[in-house]
């Protein structure tokens, strides 16, 4: 089976940055997401690494160590809208999706 | 992006009915279509790989004559729950995939809105 864990619940402050971090052990790997999921609506698609380093994209940044197995979402100066469940998600080898259980991020005040 | 699209949104069914959910890529085909289930605060469950012109592959644990998959476009999966109980009570969220262009392992999945389906 598959195996991603990443944290249940994070809070932060507004303006302030949050580090989300994921490890995997899969059956294969062909590239790891970020999704960001608002309660009640469907994933959307934040990041994609499938080469070791870091990929920025505006406020959020996403880090990949294939060797560690590891990975980490940045988000940088938060916002109130970036209160979500942020999923860590490994596409394996047959192109489907193991998706973590989620890291509830509550932006506070 | 491509645009996936869930019918209905919303369900309330009563126990023993069959519900179908359907899951349509909008704006480009899709050989590969992928069902979830997701019950509060927990992540996406993978229930089964719909192929279209094929037989939808289950993961471990999902019924396959409970949960009937049908691709029969390039563009249209459904989903059928089969004498839903109230166990079945769920969000069900469908995403199709882009087929790679040529020397491309790029493995993006769109997601539908998700159907969230109630059985009393």
């Amino acid at each position: 089976g598959q195996n991603i864990d990443q944290p249940t619940e994070m809070t932060a402050t507004e303006g302030a940055i949050v580090q989300i971090n994921c490890t995997y052990q899969t059956s294969g790997f062909n590239g790891l997401f970020w999704y960001q999921q608002h309660a009640g609506e469907a994933p959307t698609f934040l990041s994609y690494n499938v080469l070791d380093g870091l990929e920025e994209k505006g406020r959020f940044s996403s880090f990949l160590s294939r060797s560690k197995g590891y990975s980490y979402l940045l988000l940088k100066e938060l916002q109130m809208k970036d209160s979500a469940s942020y999923l860590c998600a490994v596409s394996v080898n047959d192109y489907k999706l193991s998706f973590g259980a989620g890291t509830t991020v509550t932006v506070r005040a | 992006g491509a645009v996936v699209s869930q019918h209905p949104s919303r369900v309330i069914c009563k126990s023993g009915t069959s519900v179908k959910i359907e899951c349509r890529s909008l704006d480009f085909q899709a050989t590969t279509m992928f069902w979830y289930r997701q019950f509060p605060k927990q992540s996406l469950m993978l229930m089964a790989t719909s192929n279209e012109g094929s037989k939808a592959t289950y993961e471990q644990g999902v019924e396959k004559d409970k949960f009937l998959i049908n691709h029969a476009s390039l563009t249209l999966s459904t989903l059928t729950v089969t004498s839903a109980h109230p166990e079945d009570s769920s969000f069900y969220i469908c995403s199709a995939r882009v087929v790679p262009a040529v020397g491309d392992s790029y493995n993006e999945q769109f997601f539908g809105p998700g159907t969230r389906l109630t059985v009393l």
